[in-house]
Protein backbone atom coordinates (compact mmCIF):
# COMPACT_ATOMS: atom_id res chain seq x y z
CA UNK A 1 0.00 0.00 0.00
CA UNK A 2 1.58 3.29 -1.39
CA UNK A 3 -0.60 5.56 0.85
CA UNK A 4 -2.01 7.04 -1.66
CA UNK A 5 -5.88 6.86 -2.30
CA UNK A 6 -8.30 7.04 -5.27
CA UNK A 7 -12.16 6.98 -5.70
CA UNK A 8 -14.19 5.36 -7.33
CA UNK A 9 -12.10 1.98 -8.34
CA UNK A 10 -14.01 1.73 -10.79
CA UNK A 11 -16.62 3.86 -13.38
CA UNK A 12 -18.40 2.87 -16.01
CA UNK A 13 -20.47 5.55 -18.27
CA UNK A 14 -21.86 6.84 -21.82
CA UNK A 15 -20.07 8.81 -24.04
CA UNK A 16 -20.75 12.36 -23.81
CA UNK A 17 -21.13 12.44 -20.18
CA UNK A 18 -18.65 14.15 -17.49
CA UNK A 19 -16.42 12.36 -14.77
CA UNK A 20 -14.70 12.87 -11.47
CA UNK A 21 -12.14 11.40 -10.37
CA UNK A 22 -10.58 11.47 -6.50
CA UNK A 23 -6.72 11.51 -5.56
CA UNK A 24 -6.04 11.84 -1.92
CA UNK A 25 -1.49 12.04 -1.54
CA UNK A 26 0.16 10.11 0.87
CA UNK A 27 0.33 12.21 4.16
CA UNK A 28 2.43 15.26 3.97
CA UNK A 29 2.96 14.90 -0.08
CA UNK A 30 2.41 18.28 -1.51
CA UNK A 31 2.41 17.07 -5.29
CA UNK A 32 0.00 15.00 -7.18
CA UNK A 33 0.64 14.09 -10.56
CA UNK A 34 -2.28 12.42 -13.02
CA UNK A 35 -1.52 9.55 -15.40
CA UNK A 36 -3.45 7.88 -18.14
CA UNK A 37 -2.85 4.13 -18.80
CA UNK A 38 -4.53 2.95 -22.11
CA UNK A 39 -4.40 -0.68 -22.93
CA UNK A 40 -2.15 0.01 -25.75
CA UNK A 41 -0.13 2.73 -24.98
CA UNK A 42 1.86 3.32 -21.80
CA UNK A 43 1.63 5.74 -18.87
CA UNK A 44 0.85 9.24 -20.08
CA UNK A 45 1.65 12.39 -18.07
CA UNK A 46 -1.35 14.18 -17.93
CA UNK A 47 -0.70 17.26 -14.94
CA UNK A 48 1.42 17.84 -11.95
CA UNK A 49 -0.26 20.07 -8.76
CA UNK A 50 1.97 21.52 -6.30
CA UNK A 51 0.21 22.61 -2.84
CA UNK A 52 -2.35 23.80 -4.45
CA UNK A 53 -0.97 25.33 -7.83
CA UNK A 54 -0.40 23.44 -11.29
CA UNK A 55 3.42 23.27 -11.82
CA UNK A 56 3.74 20.88 -14.93
CA UNK A 57 1.67 20.10 -17.68
CA UNK A 58 1.25 16.85 -20.12
CA UNK A 59 -0.60 16.35 -23.69
CA UNK A 60 -3.56 16.84 -21.33
CA UNK A 61 -7.03 17.42 -23.49
CA UNK A 62 -8.96 20.63 -23.46
CA UNK A 63 -12.24 18.52 -22.21
CA UNK A 64 -9.86 17.45 -19.14
CA UNK A 65 -9.29 19.63 -16.07
CA UNK A 66 -7.57 19.27 -12.39
CA UNK A 67 -7.63 20.64 -9.43
CA UNK A 68 -6.07 20.55 -5.75
CA UNK A 69 -7.80 21.68 -2.40
CA UNK A 70 -6.35 22.92 0.34
CA UNK A 71 -6.54 19.56 2.26
CA UNK A 72 -4.45 18.54 -0.83
CA UNK A 73 -6.62 15.90 -2.25
CA UNK A 74 -6.86 16.48 -6.29
CA UNK A 75 -9.86 15.60 -8.55
CA UNK A 76 -9.63 15.06 -12.13
CA UNK A 77 -12.48 16.17 -14.47
CA UNK A 78 -13.10 14.33 -17.65
CA UNK A 79 -16.02 15.99 -19.56
CA UNK A 80 -17.78 15.14 -23.06
CA UNK A 81 -16.42 11.66 -22.64
CA UNK A 82 -15.15 9.75 -25.62
CA UNK A 83 -14.88 5.84 -25.82
CA UNK A 84 -11.27 6.66 -26.47
CA UNK A 85 -11.06 7.68 -22.85
CA UNK A 86 -11.75 4.24 -21.71
CA UNK A 87 -8.55 4.26 -19.62
CA UNK A 88 -7.18 3.28 -16.60
CA UNK A 89 -6.09 6.98 -14.52
CA UNK A 90 -3.27 7.00 -12.03
CA UNK A 91 -2.87 9.65 -10.28
CA UNK A 92 1.04 9.46 -7.82
CA UNK A 93 2.50 11.78 -5.44
CA UNK A 94 5.69 13.10 -3.67
CA UNK A 95 6.61 15.14 -1.12
CA UNK A 96 7.76 18.27 -2.67
CA UNK A 97 7.95 19.95 -6.14
CA UNK A 98 10.59 18.16 -7.46
CA UNK A 99 10.37 15.62 -9.71
CA UNK A 100 13.28 13.65 -9.93
CA UNK A 101 12.41 11.14 -6.97
CA UNK A 102 9.97 8.50 -6.41
CA UNK A 103 7.01 8.90 -7.50
CA UNK A 104 4.09 6.86 -5.21
CA UNK A 105 1.42 5.71 -7.16
CA UNK A 106 -2.42 5.22 -6.09
CA UNK A 107 -4.12 2.03 -7.28
CA UNK A 108 -5.86 3.74 -9.96
CA UNK A 109 -9.34 4.18 -11.55
CA UNK A 110 -10.61 2.20 -14.17
CA UNK A 111 -12.89 4.44 -16.63
CA UNK A 112 -15.18 2.88 -19.49
CA UNK A 113 -17.05 4.96 -21.55
CA UNK A 114 -19.50 2.97 -23.59
CA UNK B 1 10.48 17.55 -25.49
CA UNK B 2 11.68 14.23 -24.80
CA UNK B 3 10.83 11.03 -26.02
CA UNK B 4 11.32 7.27 -24.72
CA UNK B 5 11.77 4.43 -26.45
CA UNK B 6 12.07 0.96 -24.73
CA UNK B 7 12.75 -2.98 -26.27
CA UNK B 8 11.53 -5.16 -26.56
CA UNK B 9 7.70 -4.83 -26.24
CA UNK B 10 7.73 -8.40 -25.01
CA UNK B 11 10.14 -10.97 -23.09
CA UNK B 12 10.44 -14.38 -22.18
CA UNK B 13 13.16 -16.15 -20.17
CA UNK B 14 13.19 -19.44 -18.24
CA UNK B 15 13.88 -19.00 -14.65
CA UNK B 16 17.17 -18.35 -13.27
CA UNK B 17 18.10 -16.91 -17.06
CA UNK B 18 18.94 -13.33 -16.99
CA UNK B 19 16.84 -10.43 -18.55
CA UNK B 20 17.55 -6.95 -19.89
CA UNK B 21 14.86 -4.53 -20.85
CA UNK B 22 16.94 -1.55 -22.83
CA UNK B 23 15.84 2.27 -23.50
CA UNK B 24 16.60 5.18 -24.99
CA UNK B 25 15.68 8.70 -24.97
CA UNK B 26 15.92 12.02 -26.60
CA UNK B 27 16.85 15.12 -24.46
CA UNK B 28 20.01 15.20 -23.50
CA UNK B 29 19.11 17.24 -20.88
CA UNK B 30 16.85 14.63 -18.95
CA UNK B 31 18.88 13.63 -15.37
CA UNK B 32 16.82 11.27 -13.75
CA UNK B 33 15.88 7.61 -14.96
CA UNK B 34 13.60 5.62 -12.42
CA UNK B 35 12.30 2.17 -13.69
CA UNK B 36 8.66 0.86 -12.52
CA UNK B 37 7.22 -2.86 -12.25
CA UNK B 38 3.58 -2.93 -13.05
CA UNK B 39 1.97 -6.54 -11.83
CA UNK B 40 -1.13 -6.97 -13.48
CA UNK B 41 -3.72 -5.06 -12.06
CA UNK B 42 -1.88 -3.38 -9.59
CA UNK B 43 -0.17 0.01 -9.35
CA UNK B 44 3.22 0.92 -10.97
CA UNK B 45 6.03 0.70 -8.27
CA UNK B 46 9.25 1.91 -8.02
CA UNK B 47 12.45 -0.62 -8.47
CA UNK B 48 15.24 1.40 -9.21
CA UNK B 49 16.51 4.52 -10.65
CA UNK B 50 19.53 6.17 -11.47
CA UNK B 51 20.66 9.84 -12.20
CA UNK B 52 22.64 11.18 -14.60
CA UNK B 53 25.99 12.02 -12.74
CA UNK B 54 26.32 7.76 -11.83
CA UNK B 55 26.68 5.02 -14.05
CA UNK B 56 25.45 2.19 -12.81
CA UNK B 57 23.54 1.31 -10.20
CA UNK B 58 22.75 -2.36 -8.56
CA UNK B 59 20.45 -3.19 -6.02
CA UNK B 60 20.22 -7.10 -5.48
CA UNK B 61 19.29 -8.84 -8.55
CA UNK B 62 18.19 -5.87 -10.76
CA UNK B 63 21.07 -3.38 -12.32
CA UNK B 64 20.40 -0.26 -14.03
CA UNK B 65 23.20 1.02 -16.45
CA UNK B 66 23.50 4.64 -18.10
CA UNK B 67 25.13 5.67 -21.38
CA UNK B 68 24.68 9.45 -21.71
CA UNK B 69 26.49 9.55 -24.25
CA UNK B 70 24.38 7.38 -26.80
CA UNK B 71 21.37 8.57 -24.58
CA UNK B 72 20.23 5.10 -23.18
CA UNK B 73 19.86 2.96 -20.05
CA UNK B 74 19.31 -0.68 -19.21
CA UNK B 75 17.58 -2.80 -16.54
CA UNK B 76 19.46 -6.06 -15.78
CA UNK B 77 17.68 -8.68 -13.89
CA UNK B 78 19.60 -11.93 -13.02
CA UNK B 79 18.46 -15.31 -11.82
CA UNK B 80 14.92 -14.19 -12.79
CA UNK B 81 12.35 -16.02 -10.38
CA UNK B 82 8.38 -16.31 -11.60
CA UNK B 83 7.75 -13.41 -9.02
CA UNK B 84 9.89 -11.18 -11.89
CA UNK B 85 6.76 -11.19 -14.22
CA UNK B 86 5.02 -7.98 -14.76
CA UNK B 87 5.87 -5.39 -16.82
CA UNK B 88 8.19 -3.00 -16.80
CA UNK B 89 8.45 0.74 -17.43
CA UNK B 90 11.50 3.08 -18.39
CA UNK B 91 10.73 7.07 -17.85
CA UNK B 92 13.14 9.92 -18.68
CA UNK B 93 13.00 13.43 -16.21
CA UNK B 94 11.82 16.23 -18.37
CA UNK B 95 12.86 19.42 -16.31
CA UNK B 96 11.51 21.64 -19.93
CA UNK B 97 13.35 24.17 -21.54
CA UNK B 98 14.10 25.46 -18.02
CA UNK B 99 16.10 22.31 -17.00
CA UNK B 100 14.46 22.30 -13.76
CA UNK B 101 13.23 19.82 -11.20
CA UNK B 102 9.66 20.42 -12.27
CA UNK B 103 8.55 18.52 -15.03
CA UNK B 104 7.44 15.22 -16.14
CA UNK B 105 8.47 12.13 -16.10
CA UNK B 106 7.99 10.30 -19.60
CA UNK B 107 7.88 7.00 -20.10
CA UNK B 108 8.58 4.53 -22.69
CA UNK B 109 5.58 1.84 -23.93
CA UNK B 110 6.53 -1.04 -21.65
CA UNK B 111 7.99 -4.54 -21.31
CA UNK B 112 6.25 -7.39 -20.86
CA UNK B 113 8.38 -9.92 -18.88
CA UNK B 114 7.53 -13.91 -18.60
CA UNK B 115 9.57 -15.68 -16.38
CA UNK B 116 8.84 -19.67 -17.16
CA UNK B 117 9.20 -21.84 -14.48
Amino acid sequence: DSGVTQTPKHLITATGQRVTLRCSPRSGDLSVYWYQQSLDQGLQFLIQYYNGEERAKGNILERFSAQQFPDLHSELNLSSLELGDSALYFCASTPGLAGVNEQFFGPGTRLTVL
Amino acid sequence: GENVEQHPSTLSVQEGDSAVIKCTYSDSASNYFPWYKQELGKRPQLIIDIRSNVGEKKDQRIAVTLNKTAKHFSLHITETQPEDSAVYFCAAFDGGLSGSNTGKLIFGQGTTLQVKP
